[in-house]
């Protein structure tokens, strides 16, 4: 059990196109989910948090109007990059909470990640 | 600012031998934390995890001990294997809004057959 899927594995796209980035919890209901980001070598920063049916909380730096967040369901998120760059270039990884949920204690569970290439 | 840190960012070791890969945290405030792997090109891995209350957890081959007076975590691996090469991340949850984590920078573990 708790299954966190991320869809594409891997994608390559170019300068100026957006990219969208799903997030599955496949065997609980996540009512939080958590983005970051992992540039190579270094540790995963988070980006944003996002709670079912409500707008997404975005850490400091992070811009809001590049990386959208939609959480519409208590099992997908999406993240999308739009008007990608190539510093933009980097593994994304999504986690999943399920709160309530005795089993699960409440812990994160993540998914194997996204690595996006901007060309 | 607070941050969660780890001491040697690369640490090689001969299979069988045991390995402790440490972390330094800041926020005496975090109340839980947690050791996680990352082989590459995949997401992180749940090895082991902590809370405030105790010292000391055991689990399969691992062993996470924590020394508040010094805010200093450490990852013991006994008996290392080959595939046991990764890199660990120490997490802090913060106890505040989402509880979200914080990661430590990385430890590379390398092990020689």
């Amino acid at each position: 059990g708790a299954v966190v899927s991320q869809h594409p594995s891997r994608v390559i796209c170019k300068s100026g196109t957006s990219v969208k980035i799903e997030c599955r919890s496949l065997d609980f209901q996540a009512t939080t989910m958590f983005w970051y980001r992992q540039f190579p070598k270094q540790s995963l920063m988070l980006m944003a948090t996002s709670n079912e049916g409500s707008k997404a909380t975005y850490e400091q730096g992070v811009e809001k109007d590049k990386f959208l967040i939609n959480h519409a369901s208590l099992t997908l998120s999406t993240l999308t990059v739009t008007s990608a760059h190539p510093e933009d270039s980097s593994f994304y990884i999504c986690s999943a909470r399920a709160y309530n949920d005795r089993a699960l204690h409440n812990e994160q569970f993540f998914g194997p990640g996204t690595r996006l290439t901007v060309l | 600012g607070e941050s969660v840190g780890l001491h040697l960012p690369t640490l090689s070791v001969q299979e069988g031998d045991n390995s402790i890969i440490n972390c330094a945290y800041s926020n005496s405030a975090s109340d839980y934390f947690i050791w996680y792997k990352q082989e590459s090109g995949k997401g992180p891995q749940f090895i082991i995890d902590i809370r405030s209350n105790m010292d000391k957890r055991q689990g399969q081959r691992v062993t996470v001990l924590l020394n508040k007076t010094v805010k200093h975590l450490s990852l013991q691996i006994a008996a290392t294997q080959p595939g046991d090469s990764a890199v660990y991340f120490c997490a802090e949850k913060r106890n505040t809004g989402f509880q979200k984590l914080v990661f430590g920078t990385g430890t590379r573990l390398l092990v020689s057959p």
